[in-house]
């Protein structure tokens, strides 16, 4: 079984500040992680994914993640937070055999970008 | 890139009609659809799971005759809304997976049911 933890259901952080979402996951097997953004009434954008190549991975938007087996985590970081990276963020895992088998979501962290 | 059309992306209906939501693989070849339930401020709620010229896997508590899911081709899959209630009301959004490419997702189904 898996399932991943988003600490934070809320995220505020000042324009130009540094963006860190969490994400912890839990997996029996060698897990694949994502990262997905939605804005208001939109579908799922990919921001970028581990599958068991490099642990930092650089996604689109300027948001990276570093997988750390040790802590079992996938964080999400941006340097400078803009106001069009307010939307709501979802980690999300699978097991190996991704694209066959379902994603996991986390429950969603909100982030909110103060001017 | 990868892209899925889902359609149409809001409707409304009445008590007691049904309603077909359509998501569609436009550039590859989709081995597996997911379809997902999405409540106000909530997580993804994975409802099934389907693959081409196969049935549905339905998750727990999801009415599979509520619910019907059609998979006719390895691009087009179909949910339809049967007989829909005001609690049926949500944000549905269809997600196309291939082996090893990843999962793309439609632009989510707003239905109101009044």
């Amino acid at each position: 079984a898996q399932s991943v933890t988003q600490l934070g259901s809320h995220v505020s952080v000042s324009e130009g500040a540094l963006v860190l979402l969490r994400c912890n996951y839990s997996s029996s097997v060698p897990p694949y992680l994502f990262w997905y953004v939605q804005y208001p009434n939109q579908g799922l954008q990919l921001l970028l994914k581990y599958t068991s190549a490099a642990t930092l991975v650089k996604g689109i938007n300027g948001f990276e993640a570093e997988f750390k087996k040790s802590e079992t985590s996938f964080h999400l970081t941006k340097p400078s937070a803009h106001m069009s990276d307010a939307a709501e963020y979802f980690c999300a895992v699978s097991g190996p055999n991704f694209g066959n088998e379902k994603l996991t979501f986390g429950t969603g962290t909100r982030l909110t970008i103060i001017p | 890139g990868a892209v899925v059309s889902q359609h149409p992306s809001r409707v409304i209906c009445k008590s007691g009609t049904s309603v077909k939501i359509e998501c569609r693989s436009l550039d590859f070849q989709a081995t597996t659809m997911f379809w997902y339930r999405q409540f106000p401020k909530k997580s993804l709620m994975l409802m099934a799971t389907s693959n081409e010229g196969s049935k549905a896997t339905y998750e727990q508590g999801v009415e599979k005759d509520k619910f019907l899911i059609n998979h006719a081709s390895l691009t087009l899959s179909t949910l339809t809304v049967t007989s829909a209630h005001p609690e049926d009301s949500s944000f549905y959004i269809c997600s196309a997976a291939s082996t090893g490419a990843g999962y793309t997702f439609g632009s989510g189904t707003r239905l109101t049911v009044v």
